[in-house]
């Protein structure tokens, strides 16, 4: 199985901050990553696809990057909304596996 | 507008079986697949499998084999999961999720609300 390793765990930030959070895959896989937000209650949400393309109706102030094993999102300006838990996701090989997750916490 | 809606939420005694629903609407039901995926409390997301709605076909993690039965309704455009031989170890938010594929990539664009399975004797 790939293992997906995501970092850090969490993340302490203050509003209209720029935060990075990285996964990082066990063998190489393409573009096959995702990134989706939680929130306790609600289903989750797709931020990026294939690694670097911005999911319909989400806020420009998301952007991912990377290819083959490392990957990045960024929250460039973060607004109040955003403080929640981030999970990347590869989907290059099943079973399709997901990082631990990171949650970004109002400083 | 797309949505998927799931069945409510369900307890189970250990060795018991459970079969959450995910009714689809906003589009063609059979022109894209049905992934599942659960969270258990203080976990991170686990991929549990997916299946066309189209084909049948399925694919899902061994983690799961013996137990797990994907299956769809087309004429309800309705997913179905069920998991046997439940143990504690299984309670968790269900989550159906849309299959939405570019290229070779496979994303979730929309997913169910989720479905608390509780397993306690």
């Amino acid at each position: 199985d790939i293992q997906v390793t995501q970092s850090p765990s969490s993340l302490s930030a203050a509003v209209g901050d720029r935060v990075t959070i990285t996964c990082r895959a066990s063998q190489s896989i393409n573009s096959h990553l995702n990134w989706y937000q939680l929130k306790p209650g609600k289903a989750p949400k797709l931020l990026i696809f294939a690694a670097s393309d911005l999911q319909t109706g989400v806020p420009p102030r998301f952007s991912g990057s990377g290819s083959g094993t490392d990957f990045t999102l960024t929250v460039a300006g973060l607004e109040p909304e955003d403080f929640a838990t981030y999970s990347c996701q590869q989907t290059y090989s099943a079973p399709y596996t997901f990082g631990l997750g990171t949650r970004l916490e109002i400083k | 507008q797309v949505q998927l809606m799931q069945s409510g939420d369900a307890v189970r005694k250990p060795g018991a079986s459970v079969k959450v629903s995910c009714r689809s609407s906003g589009y063609v039901f059979d022109t894209y697949g049905i992934s599942w995926v659960r969270q258990a409390p203080g976990q991170a997301l686990e991929w549990i499998g997916k299946i066309s709605a189209y084909t049948g076909q399925r694919d899902f993690s061994q983690k799961f084999l013996g137990r797990l039965f994907m299956t769809t309704d087309k004429s309800k455009d309705t997913a179905y999961m069920e998991l046997r031989s439940l143990t504690s170890d299984d309670t968790a938010v269900y989550f159906c999720a849309r299959d939405r594929w570019v290229g070779e990539i496979l994303y979730y664009d929309h997913w169910g609300q989720g479905t608390l399975v509780t397993v306690s004797s």
